[in-house]
């Protein structure tokens, strides 16, 4: 069974850094775009980032751009969230999960088909 | 959010209940519709994709539908298990993102 497992977070201090790592078992995660994922504690889910199947291409919403950067490592089967400047509104639990594609084509493929188990992230000083 | 849901929906077991999401041309109206389920204290999981089509073993008891700018999700036979959250999402132009529904709490 497909699975994917997320590390990396913990308590930051505002300002701080944060690297979430999101490892994939059971399959190889170099065939599919990756994406993260976010939910504030009793709030709904928000879109952070993305990453085509070759790492080529990346996209992110326009208030994160910056301050987040997403990479991968297909030959560890690995894509992280690099965390900079981190604010108490990013504060939330950091779910990774693949596309049912290599890219996100608009006119299909745009679902989450597999979902990690989520890491949370706190910041506080 | 974006997509506008209902915060809460009820239904005794057995009964039929139905979730909506609401947005606008740039997003359901031109885009497919996709619905997550999460359970108390667990990830999201995929139910509903491309507006209509349920994931690899979900419940005929789920279906999905999109007309215009709104979508559908119906929940038959409800069940006890069925408590939880409910969030509709797509892809939006102006924004060049996803956006989500703030989601809906099932209760039975």
């Amino acid at each position: 069974e497909p699975q994917l497992l997320e590390s990396g977070g913990g308590v930051v201090p505002p300002g701080g850094s944060l690297r979430l790592s999101c490892a994939a078992s059971g399959f190889s995660l170099s065939a599919y775009a990756v994406t993260w994922v976010r939910q504030s504690l009793g709030k709904g889910l928000e879109w952070v980032s993305v990453i085509s199947a070759t790492g080529g291409s990346k996209h992110y919403p326009e208030d994160l751009r910056g301050r987040f950067r997403i990479f991968r490592d297909n030959s560890k089967n690995t894509v992280d969230l690099q965390m900079n400047n981190l604010r108490s509104d990013d504060a939330a639990i950091y779910y990774c999960a693949k596309l049912t594609q290599d890219y996100w084509y608009i006119d299909s493929g745009l679902a989450f088909d597999v979902w990690g188990q989520g890491t949370m992230v706190t910041v506080s000083s | 959010s974006v997509l506008t849901q209902p915060p809460s929906a009820s239904g005794t077991p057995g009964q039929k209940v139905t979730i909506s999401c609401s947005g606008s041309d740039s997003n359901i109206g031109t885009k497919t519709v996709t619905w997550y389920q999460q359970l108390p204290g667990t990830a999201p999981k995929l139910l509903i994709y491309e507006n209509n089509q349920r994931a690899s073993g979900v419940s005929d008891r789920f279906s999905g539908s999109k007309s215009g700018t709104s979508a559908s999700l119906a929940i038959s036979g409800l069940q006890s298990e069925d408590e939880g959250d409910y969030s509709c999402a797509t892809w939006d132009d102006s924004l060049a993102g996803w956006v989500f529904g703030g989601g809906t709490r099932l209760t039975v």
